[in-house]
């Protein structure tokens, strides 16, 4: 969706960590989202953090909010061939989610 | 079993037939959406649903009509078919929290318009 934006494509190393990056454009979002898209698989949520707080962290994967730039990020530390995937940064306010148009993230050996 | 479910998996049509996806839950949801992804556009809504009796339209939803059967139940239909709406479709659904709004994404449906 035209509202966040995110880059489309990260090559990664296997054992670096992956950061991608989400910006968003409504100030009046309560909760970001970070769901996972798996080759031939729908959507599944892999966190969300609440917009009064700065950093999430849970287990390998910490998600970090500036709500001053609205720009929100994923880390993915340790990445692993089972982390490629596409991911996309989406905003809620009440019902709606917005999409962005989603990362692919390689992963090679 | 899979929470929510879609029907058909893949579909290949022809411009101006009449298609139907089907999307089942067993969430016990009340709210259930349709969306369609397409390659470096990320995931646009088409129509959603917060129960039976209440069905709003989102940001791309001529050339589509929906019906919700039922709580479980809830279909998207293609009129007449076109080219341009090849794409991934994906049934999700929802429960009121608030503002939190965590959606349960089907398996998608993809549609093919020769």
């Amino acid at each position: 969706g035209e509202d966040v934006e995110q880059s489309l494509f990260l090559s990664v190393r296997e054992g670096d960590s992956s950061v991608i990056n989400c910006t968003y454009t409504d100030s009046s979002s309560t909760y970001l989202y970070w769901y996972k898209q798996e080759p031939g698989a729908g959507l599944q949520l892999l966190t969300y953090i609440f917009s009064n707080m700065d950093m999430k962290q849970d287990q390998r994967l910490t998600v970090l909010l500036n709500k001053k730039d609205k720009h929100l990020s994923l880390r993915i530390a340790d990445t692993q061939t089972g982390d490629s995937a596409i991911y996309f940064c989406a905003e809620t306010n009440d019902y709606k989610l917005s999409f962005g148009a989603g990362t692919t993230v390689t992963v090679r050996a | 079993d899979a929470d929510v479910t879609q029907t058909p998996r893949n579909r290949i049509t022809k411009t101006g037939k009449r298609i139907m996806l089907e999307c089942s839950q067993t969430k016990g949801h009340d709210r259930m959406y349709w969306y369609r992804q397409d390659p470096g556009l990320g995931l646009r809504l088409i129509y959603y649903s917060f129960d039976v009796k209440d069905i709003n339209k989102g940001e791309i939803s001529d050339g589509y009509s929906v019906s919700r059967q039922a709580q479980a139940k809830f279909s998207l239909s293609l009129e007449s078919a076109i080219p341009n709406q090849t794409a991934l479709y994906f049934c999700a659904t929802s429960d009121k929290q608030g503002s939190y709004n965590e959606q349960f994404f089907g398996p998608g449906t993809r549609l093919t318009v020769l």
